[in-house]
């Protein structure tokens, strides 16, 4: 019955060391997004997929990529994390971008920066 | 823009006793306005939207909110909290413009006593 699957639940990587978090859904959404959630803060937007068109939110800093192969999975691409970057990542998914479409959330990665 | 502020980041209420957790918005057209629970290393999941129409919205688990436009305010109730009902709790404001765009407050964290 899983709808929004992340993984893996918990990455540890090094300082500056590339690192990948996987997304994939099986509801078939046009829409996929990927939130930041900092601890014991609110989740925040870093960008979003409608089909293959990419949408960066201003101020997602550039050390942050997304890819989407197909329409079931994202990947979310950190290409030097720091310190800072510890958080919970968050992919969510929609069937279109109007107001009136629930967005579905997955379990979210917790990656630790060592 | 559109911002959103959750009043008390932490609420502490007994078993059987009335959940109130607070939430203004400020948006410059019409808002959308969303609770979700998150659980403790879950993702989000929502608990109930005001989109349209009648201003007191039910939501899942017993959880309801009323949209009261003249204070700005969304305010999500439970008549009687569980233990299951601990959680951190976010609201989040759309503007049709901003298509599914949410903005999420910092959250409340939700403890419930025996």
């Amino acid at each position: 019955d899983a709808m929004v699957i992340q993984n893996p639940r918990y990455q540890v990587t090094q300082f500056g060391k590339p690192v990948t978090l996987s997304c994939s859904q099986t509801l078939n959404h046009n829409v996929m997004y990927w939130y930041q959630q900092k601890s014991s803060q609110a989740p925040k937007l870093l960008f979003h997929y409608y089909d293959k068109d990419f949408n960066n939110e201003a101020d997602t800093p550039d050390n942050f990529q997304s890819r989407r192969p197909n329409t079931s999975f994202c990947f979310l691409d950190i290409r030097s994390p720091g310190l800072g970057d510890a958080a919970m990542y968050l992919c969510a998914t929609s069937r279109g971008t109007s107001v009136w479409e629930t967005q579905y959330f997955g379990p979210g990665t917790r990656l630790l920066v060592l | 823009a559109q911002s959103v502020t959750q009043l008390g980041s932490h609420v502490s209420v007994s078993e059987g006793a009335l959940v109130l957790l607070r939430c203004n918005y400020s948006s410059s057209v019409p808002p959308y306005l969303f609770w979700y629970v998150q659980y403790p290393n879950q993702g989000l999941q929502l608990l109930l939207k005001y989109t349209t129409g009648a201003t007191l919205v039910k939501g899942i688990n017993g959880f309801e909110a009323e949209f009261k436009k003249s204070e700005t305010s969304f305010h999500l109730t439970k008549p009687s909290a569980h233990m299951s009902d601990a959680a951190e709790y976010f609201c989040a404001v759309s503007e049709d413009n901003a298509g599914n765009m949410l903005t999420f407050g910092g959250g409340t964290r939700l403890m419930v006593k025996p």
